[in-house]
């Protein structure tokens, strides 16, 4: 079956304090690796799309990272508008669901 | 703003009672996504439909059922509705209908509450 795995569940951040999320996954065949970031009540937003090992995706303070088996969210200098729930998804070849989403890493950026 | 939109936002009904629940998609966007997020289960993928037809079934309920109209605009029918169906329901959307491959936008979400 496949899997996705996000850790932390949640991470407090001083504001300018650099950390990474982690998005590990066991899928049968990886088609797309997608974050996304959910602010409270709302729709989530897309972030980036990996497609192979070894690709970066960059924007602003964030760079999104895979390897064969995880992938890394590096959110550089955060500051307190990045807080947010970020969510991890794959898309697999396997069974009938397009994406499957981990239950994200709920990230908090005090000033 | 993803393009993606979705009405009701809030939605309240009591046991028993059925819904509807409508997303249009982004413009020139072809597949449509159903989503269920609860505290405890995060997204839940329900179904997806490409350019009218059924594309793609998840963990969806017999008693919810969706349908892709030919302006391409999607509804989500809730029916004999239980209190656990209380969550956001979003809908997504992409250009290609492979969901694996393509990025989904998704619209601002649904609140359902039965009581």
């Amino acid at each position: 079956e496949d899997q996705v795995t996000q850790s932390p569940e949640a991470l407090r951040l001083q504001e300018g304090e650099s950390s990474s999320l982690n998005c590990s996954y066991t899928v049968s065949g990886l088609r797309g690796l997608f974050w996304y970031r959910q602010d409270p009540g709302k729709g989530p937003e897309f972030l980036f799309t990996l497609y192979s090992a070894g690709e970066e995706k960059e924007k602003e303070r964030l760079k999104a990272t895979l390897t064969k088996k995880e992938s890394f969210l590096h959110i550089t200098a955060p500051k307190p508008e990045d807080s947010a729930t970020y969510l991890c998804a794959v898309g697999t070849r396997s069974g009938n669901t397009p994406l499957v989403f981990g239950k994200g890493t709920r990230l908090s950026v005090i000033a | 703003d993803s393009g993606v939109t979705q009405t009701p936002k809030h939605l309240i009904t009591a046991t028993g009672q059925r819904v509807t629940l409508r997303c249009s998609p982004r413009s020139g966007d072809l597949s449509v996504y159903w989503y269920q997020q609860s505290l405890d289960q995060g997204l839940q993928f329900l179904i997806q439909y490409y350019n009218g037809e059924e594309r793609a079934k998840g963990n969806i309920l017999e008693r919810f059922s969706a349908q892709q109209f030919p302006d391409l605009h999607s509804e989500l029918n809730l029916s004999s509705l239980e209190l656990g169906d209380s969550a956001l329901y979003f809908c997504a959307s992409s250009v290609e209908p492979a969901g694996a491959y393509n990025e989904q936008f998704f619209g601002p979400g649904t609140r359902l509450t039965v009581l």
